[in-house]
């Protein structure tokens, strides 16, 4: 049971280049959610999902898309990176059905845009 | 809309000394809070929800709706204490969706 996995652990990007990142998770969990983390900005919701075919914003949407085709991935996308979205990211879910509020989070994704 | 703060960007208390890290939200609905805790080189974990009323590892907290608060404490603080402490708000979205917000978190640092 892996739990939620993130790929890739670093990436190096130039401005204007585009890229995903990848989240899946094995515990069968609606919830899915990208947040990024930011020094003394703490974490910030950039979008979640509550389950396949169903995506929702966040904080701060802006500059990213995501999608959910299946109940296990949740990617993000930069289109077009900026070095404003130099950050980690991390990818978490947690489980609706019997909701406790505890969300999985995976080891994070630093992402530097040049 | 909802928000949690955190004032203390750092805190460093001795070894043995007591440990309080404040927390605060505004919500128009019923709340729900929870703390979060990451330790150097591991993954961001859930450390206690407040309607469970549980100690975990030494640290409690209580919700007091009055002054919308949601302190963590512990009595002796230890050096394994020392973590990055999130604070999060449960809420609901104007869609019915669910939301976790965070607070800026509290870098806590336990001097021996």
């Amino acid at each position: 049971n892996a739990g939620v996995t993130q790929t890739p652990k670093f990436q190096v990007l130039k401005t204007g280049q585009s890229m995903t990142l990848q989240c899946a998770q094995d515990m069968n969990h609606e919830y899915m959610s990208w947040y990024r983390q930011d020094p003394g900005m703490g974490l910030r919701l950039i979008h979640y999902s509550v389950g396949a075919g169903i995506t929702d914003q966040g904080e701060v949407p802006n500059g990213y898309n995501v999608s959910r085709s299946t109940t296990e991935d949740f990617p993000l996308r930069l289109l077009s990176a900026a070095p404003s979205q130099t950050s980690v990211y991390f990818c978490a879910s947690s489980n609706l059905r019997g909701y406790t509020g505890e969300l999985f989070f995976g080891e994070g994704s630093r992402l530097t845009v040049l | 809309a909802q928000r949690v703060t955190q004032p203390e960007k750092l805190l460093s208390v001795f070894k043995g000394a007591p440990v309080e890290l404040k927390c605060n939200y505004s919500y128009s609905g019923s709340p729900e809070l929870f703390w979060y805790v990451q330790y150097s080189r591991q993954r961001l974990q859930l450390l206690l929800r407040h309607i469970s009323r549980e100690s975990i590892k030494g640290f409690t907290a209580d919700l007091n709706k009055g002054e919308t608060s949601f302190h963590l404490k512990k009595p002796f603080a230890q050096e394994e204490d020392s973590a990055m402490y999130y604070c999060a708000l449960r809420s609901i979205s104007n869609f019915g969706n669910e939301k976790l917000t965070f607070g800026t978190g509290t870098r806590l640092t336990i001097i021996p």
